[in-house]
Parts: C-alpha cells; sequence; structure tokens
C-alpha cells in the first residue's frame, strides 16, 4: 500500500507569493491533517480535514487555508507569503473509522519544505 | 489547551539504554504517543500508550503514568541508526488531533 505522497518536496518562493501544497492520504484513509515544523516551534497543526469538511483548526493566520476533495486527496494554500513561512510542511493522514481523531495513529508524508526569500 | 514538554537534545553512547521524558497536561487525556523522526525524513509511530505501566516493543519500550502526566520512552542496545528526534504527542481537549511536543533530539555517539 503507497504510503502518503507529498508534492512538490521543495520549493522556493519570494515574498508576497502564494503557494499550493499537494497532498494524497493513504488509500482509504478519510482523514487529513496539516503541520508546520519549524526548529523553533517543532510541529505546530495547522488544519484537519475528514469527508471534505474542516474539522479542526490551529491558531493560524487566515492567510492559511486547505481543502479535501472527494477522493481525500487534500492541499493546503498560503498566500501573501511572509518570510517567517520558511519551514517544513508535513501533511498526516488516518484512518477515523469513528470518526473521533484523539487516538488515532497518523502517518506522515515526506513533507515539502518551502522557503521564502 | 494541551501542553507537552520534553528536553530538547540528548546525547548516549552506542549500546547503552537512554531514557527520553515527557509531561503533558492530564485533563481530557486520552492516549500518549511516540513518534521517530530522522532527520529530513517523515515522522513515523513508535507507540501509543493509554494505560498505566510499561510497554515493551523489542529495543524501545514506553511508560506511562496518567496520575502524574508523566512519559518516557526508554531505548535499550543503543545503535548508531537510532540517532533521530522523538516527538511526544497527546490530543487536545475534545476531538481534536494531536499535539506535539518540540522533540527531543538524541544523538548516540560511538
Amino acid at each position: 500500500k503507497a504510503g502518503v505522497t507529498q508534492t512538490p518536496r521543495y520549493l522556493i518562493k519570494t515574498r508576497g507569493q502564494q503557494v499550493t501544497l499537494s497532498c494524497s492520504p493513504i488509500s482509504g484513509h478519510r482523514s487529513v491533517s496539516w503541520y508546520q515544523q519549524t526548529p523553533g516551534q517543532g510541529l505546530q497543526f495547522l488544519f484537519e480535514y475528514f469527508s471534505e469538511t474542516q474539522r479542526n483548526k490551529g491558531n493560524f493566520p487566515g492567510r492559511f487555508s486547505g481543502r479535501q476533495f472527494s477522493n481525500s486527496r487534500s492541499e493546503m494554500n498560503v498566500s501573501t507569503l511572509e518570510l517567517g513561512d520558511s519551514a517544513l510542511y508535513l501533511c498526516a493522514s488516518s484512518l477515523d473509522p469513528g470518526g473521533d481523531s484523539r487516538n488515532e495513529k497518523l502517518f506522515f508524508g515526506s513533507g515539502t519544505q518551502l522557503s521564502v526569500l | 489547551g494541551q501542553n507537552i514538554d520534553q528536553p530538547t537534545e540528548m546525547t548516549a553512547t552506542e549500546g547503552a539504554i537512554v531514557q527520553i521524558n515527557c509531561t503533558y497536561q492530564t485533563s481530557g487525556f486520552n492516549g500518549l504517543f511516540w513518534y521517530q523522526q530522522h532527520a529530513g525524513e517523515a515522522p513515523t509511530f513508535l507507540s501509543y500508550n493509554v494505560l498505566d505501566g510499561l510497554e515493551e516493543k523489542g529495543r524501545f519500550s514506553s511508560f506511562l503514568s496518567r496520575s502524574k502526566g508523566y512519559s518516557y520512552l526508554l531505548l535499550k542496545e543503543l545503535q548508531m541508526k537510532d540517532s533521530a528526534s522523538y516527538l511526544c504527542a497527546a490530543p487536545n481537549s475534545g476531538n481534536t488531533p494531536l499535539v506535539f511536543g518540540k522533540g527531543t533530539r538524541l544523538s548516540v555517539i560511538a
């Protein structure tokens, strides 16, 4: 079974631009979560999607948005990029059969390394 | 919300035993996870504890004390390949995904 796939692997953008990152979860997994990872802050939760609906949202500005498609694939978008958005963006999927993500094991993709210049 | 604390860095010798501690807030607790992340790679699941006590899985064991809001990951017979970051994680209150600690970077030296 293929793992979680994230594209692109690396991305370089300049301040003010926008970016879209893509995530394909493990087949059959219905929940997709996004995390931002930086050396100083560790993994910070961005948002979670389940059945095409945003179920949870972290404490990030509105420049960060996402969506999930009917095949569970997900995208996240960051508009008006800032230098501080440089980070590794990780996507994780889980099976979540009961619709309760609290004790679900997450399967992570390798991430998209975003550099904002 | 959930607040998870773990040491930033640890160093240990090949063949030795190391214990990585993690503390968390107990309110609304629903299980604690440990993940391993090698540099430049995805975090991978190591263990999940929901009941008190020690769970052993080969060279790795994880312990939980719910009353103390405390967990540790025990790595035995350390190998160079164990050099990685170890992330402690627990759900926030309510039906929310995992909150991660900042990770403990373990360096195994010869």
